[in-house]
Parts: C-alpha cells; sequence; structure tokens
C-alpha cells in the first residue's frame, strides 16, 4: 500500500524559512515522479513543484520559482520542500503527490501539512 | 499561461446524472484528470487519462474530452458523491488545476 506521511508545517514569519518533508512507503521511489500541491483555505488545488524520479528533472510555477527548492533522497525514500522568503499567500495546506506513471496524474496523496504564514 | 474554467457548483437529485465541465483552449488535444475531494480529506483520482478509471473508483464515474471542454459524468449520483471536484491537465512541463466545482446532491 503505497503510503506518503509529510511533516514540517508550522507558523513562520512572513521572510521566514521552512522545510517540509513527504516520507514514502510502499512503491519504489526512484521510479516515480513526485510533486508538491498546495491548497489555501478555502480554495483550490495549486501546483507547485515536481521532480522526476531520477531527480534530474525539475518544475516550479511561477509563484514559487527562486524561492522554493524540491528535492528528493532515494536513500532515505523522502521528497522535500525548502521554502524562503515566505509570504502571506503561501498560506496553505502543502500535499505531497505520487504521479501514476509518465504523465503528470497524481494517484497517491498525503494527508497534508499546512504552512501558515503570519506575523 | 494555461487555464482551466470550472461552474463553481453544481446541483444534482440523487440517482441523476450529474455532469461537470472544465474548458480550456483545445483542451481535447491534451490528456484530462479528475480528482474528488471531501472534506478535510486529501483529493482522490478518479478520471485519468481523459476516460481510464483507476481501480476501486465506481463504474458510474465515467470521463470525456473533445474540442475545448473535458466533461465528467456521474450516473446514478449517491449522496456519497457530494464533493468538490477538481479537473487537471498539464500545459508542457507545468501542471494545472480547474477552480473547483462544489457537487451539491440534494
Amino acid at each position: 500500500e503505497v503510503q506518503l506521511l509529510e511533516s514540517g508545517g508550522g507558523l513562520v514569519q512572513p521572510g521566514g524559512s521552512l522545510r517540509l518533508s513527504c516520507a514514502a512507503s510502499g512503491f519504489t521511489f526512484s521510479s516515480y515522479g513526485m510533486s508538491w500541491v498546495r491548497q489555501a483555505p478555502g480554495k483550490g488545488l495549486e501546483w507547485v513543484s515536481t521532480i522526476s524520479g531520477g531527480g534530474g528533472s525539475i518544475y516550479y510555477a511561477d509563484s514559487v520559482q527562486g524561492r522554493f527548492t524540491i528535492s528528493r533522497d532515494k536513500s532515505k525514500n523522502t521528497l522535500e520542500l525548502q521554502m524562503n522568503n515566505l509570504r502571506p499567500e503561501d498560506t496553505a495546506v502543502y500535499y505531497c503527490a505520487k504521479r501514476l506513471g509518465a504523465t503528470p496524474e497524481y494517484d497517491s496523496w498525503g494527508q497534508g501539512t499546512l504552512v501558515t504564514v503570519s506575523s | 499561461s494555461y487555464e482551466l474554467t470550472q461552474p463553481p457548483s453544481v446541483s444534482v437529485s440523487p440517482g441523476q446524472t450529474a455532469s461537470i465541465t472544465c474548458s480550456g483552449h483545445k483542451l481535447g488535444d491534451k490528456f484530462a484528470c479528475w480528482y474528488q475531494q471531501k472534506p478535510g480529506q486529501s483529493p482522490l483520482l478518479v478520471i485519468y487519462q481523459d476516460i481510464k478509471r483507476p481501480s476501486g473508483i465506481p463504474e458510474r464515474f465515467s470521463g470525456s474530452n473533445s474540442g475545448n471542454t473535458a466533461t465528467l459524468t456521474i450516473t446514478g449520483t449517491q449522496a456519497a458523491d457530494e464533493a468538490d471536484y477538481f479537473c487537471q491537465t498539464w500545459d508542457k512541463n507545468f501542471v494545472v488545476f480547474g477552480g473547483g466545482t462544489k457537487l451539491t446532491v440534494l
């Protein structure tokens, strides 16, 4: 059974940093692209970033480009998101999601971790 | 940037057919998928590659995609289907979600 477990969320001041982690199990981690998707309170889903299975291809939404860094550790089966220079509009539940296959459809999601950016 | 548009809300009576649309420029030339999200839960993939159902998704969920519109159809809608539904596609390497549709079963 695929399991994705996010951690690292919390309250941070504007301009601060936070590092999210997603522990993956139940599948061959290095074979699948992974993404972070966020959802602001009461709002829709917003794609944040994607990293390929091997880690060699990385993409970011324009809204986070230059501030967020996605990475993966295949020895620990962990996906991470380093978030710097956080803004109030980054407040959201952050989900890690596993791609179904070669195309970016997500067949498994974590339970999410809440990031609140506020002074 | 590419955009997907969904109606904010759709209402349906139990047992009837619900159709939720998702519009985007030449969306039919791309693949579309759909997620169901119930309050307090993570999204659940219900349709991928326009028409395919993941294992465990009831047959009453179906999809289509042509022209500028993808459609999620729920036949014989049940109270348990009340949820938010999001369409999704991708443009080059960027993933795009629709704004979501709240399906009310009443």
